[in-house]
């Protein structure tokens, strides 16, 4: 069993959708990142969380760190937010990162 | 934050060779990592780079495989030595400013080996 597991695998919405994309992990964590990919391949981090809530314009993250959870809001979606959208946990030691398998989100026009 | 450059973005390799890429933050940070993305999958940690001193590698990767260079607090390389088709990924270097929990990742550099 992976220590963070993503949900769902693939989404598809239609644009002006409100999305949630999920993250549970199995471990304890010192804290939370959610990354966007674009095809190209970068990578950048949205959110770095340890509790609580955080927002960002139209993107809203949460983590309840008692049930071991994040979720990942996009409010208002646009097909601009189409990208992997990666949740990745400090489990210890030495700044490394785990990571989920990433969720493929495609929102249509 | 911190930017971070990657070089080269893309490259088509044949087997045997071996590829240079280059990272570069626009500031002093202590902490780079070198990530490896194969097709579909999720990124795996191959080392971390330490100024001063060797990179610290994780299990299923070796020195020999991926040399890793630290000259200064701004700048790293990984080369993938003696490729082969299995080598072809996405390779993402990130770095961390102190311990912060934040950590900045590169575009990256999409390796494809024929």
């Amino acid at each position: 069993k992976n220590e963070v597991e993503q949900s769902p695998q693939n989404l598809t919405a239609q644009e002006g959708e409100f999305i949630t994309i999920n993250c549970s992990y199995s471990v304890g964590i010192s804290a939370l990142h959610w990354l966007q990919q674009h095809p190209g391949g970068g990578i950048v981090s949205l959110f770095m969380l340890s509790s609580g809530k955080k927002k960002h314009g139209r993107l809203i993250a949460t983590i309840n760190i008692q049930e071991k959870h994040s979720s990942l809001h996009i409010t208002a979606s646009h097909p601009r937010d189409s990208a992997v959208y990666i949740c990745a946990v400090y489990t210890g030691a030495n700044s490394k990162l785990t990571f989920g398998k990433g969720i493929t989100l495609s929102v249509r026009p | 934050s911190a930017v971070i450059s990657q070089k080269p973005s893309r490259d088509i390799c044949q087997r045997g060779t071996s590829l240079t890429i280059q990272c570069q933050v626009d500031s002093q940070v202590t902490m780079m990592f070198w990530y490896r993305q194969q097709p579909g999958q999720s990124l795996t940690l191959i080392a971390t780079a330490n100024q001063g001193s060797e990179a610290t590698y994780e299990s299923g990767f070796v020195i020999d495989k991926f040399p890793i260079s630290r000259p200064n607090l701004t700048f790293s390389t990984l080369t993938v030595s003696n490729m082969s088709p299995e080598d072809s990924s996405i390779y993402l270097c990130s770095a961390e400013r102190g311990e912060t929990y934040e950590q900045y990742f590169g575009p990256g550099t999409r390796l494809t080996v024929t």
